[in-house]
């Protein structure tokens, strides 16, 4: 109940085009779901996040799309650059202070020109 | 900007041998995190911190591993008996108020040999 599903495990992008990464998860409790960025040898960092009263957030070229019926949300990286290439994690968690962050199992993303 | 730094970033040390990783939350988060990252693995939360006390740990956080904040800005993570299976990259994070974003240090890689 605590997990959180996320899909793939890698991908390969082209210069210029969409990125689409999958979260899924079982615990109805939670009300926080950010999106971290990790570069090799540095820590997570936030990217965007949404909260379940909203379908849709958009920063920039990273959009989160949520759908609260499906347990569902994903991260969209319009016009991808090489830049982008990093790991991409899903988070989500209860919203409280007390209630940690539990991850997605990671996306390696590489942005190819 | 204000960060959390964390030292050293890498140490080996022998199993057995007990360790200590430092760190330093942004000054004016009252949440304090300690993650660990098995090298391509999740991020997986270990434990919370705030007022002073435990808040809340997760089954991997057991009796070998302690937390403090011994002073008014330094927060620390205790592994007494340093197994082969701790190694990882241990990151400490903080938060404003436990709701908004947790922001994560550069983490330090434990490797136990």
């Amino acid at each position: 109940q605590q997990q959180v599903k996320q899909s793939p495990q890698s991908l390969i992008v082209q210069k210029g085009g969409i990125s689409i990464i999958n979260c899924a998860y079982e615990n109805t409790a939670f009300d926080y779901f950010p999106w971290y960025q990790q570069f090799p040898g540095k820590g997570p960092a936030l990217l965007i996040a949404i909260r379940p009263d909203v379908s849709e957030k958009k920063e920039g070229r990273f959009t989160i799309s949520f759908n609260k019926s499906a347990k569902q949300f994903s991260l969209h990286i319009m016009d991808s650059q090489p830049g982008d290439s990093a790991t991409y994690f899903c988070a989500a968690s209860g919203g409280s202070g007390n209630t940690p962050l539990v991850f997605g199992k990671g996306t390696r993303l590489s942005v190819i020109a | 900007e204000p960060e959390v730094t964390q030292t050293p970033s890498h140490q080996v040390t022998q199993m057995g041998q007990e360790v200590i990783l430092r760190c330093v939350p942004i000054s004016n988060h009252l949440y304090f995190y300690w993650y660990r990252q098995i090298l391509g693995q999740k991020v997986e939360f270990l434990v919370s911190f705030y007022n002073n006390e435990i808040s809340e740990k997760s089954e991997i956080f057991d009796d070998q591993f302690s937390v403090e904040r011994p002073d008014g800005s330094n927060f620390t993570l205790k592994i007494r008996s340093t197994k082969l299976e701790d190694s990882a990259m241990y990151f400490c994070a903080s938060s404003m108020d436990g709701i908004h974003e947790a922001f994560f240090g550069q983490g330090t890689r434990l490797t136990v040999v």
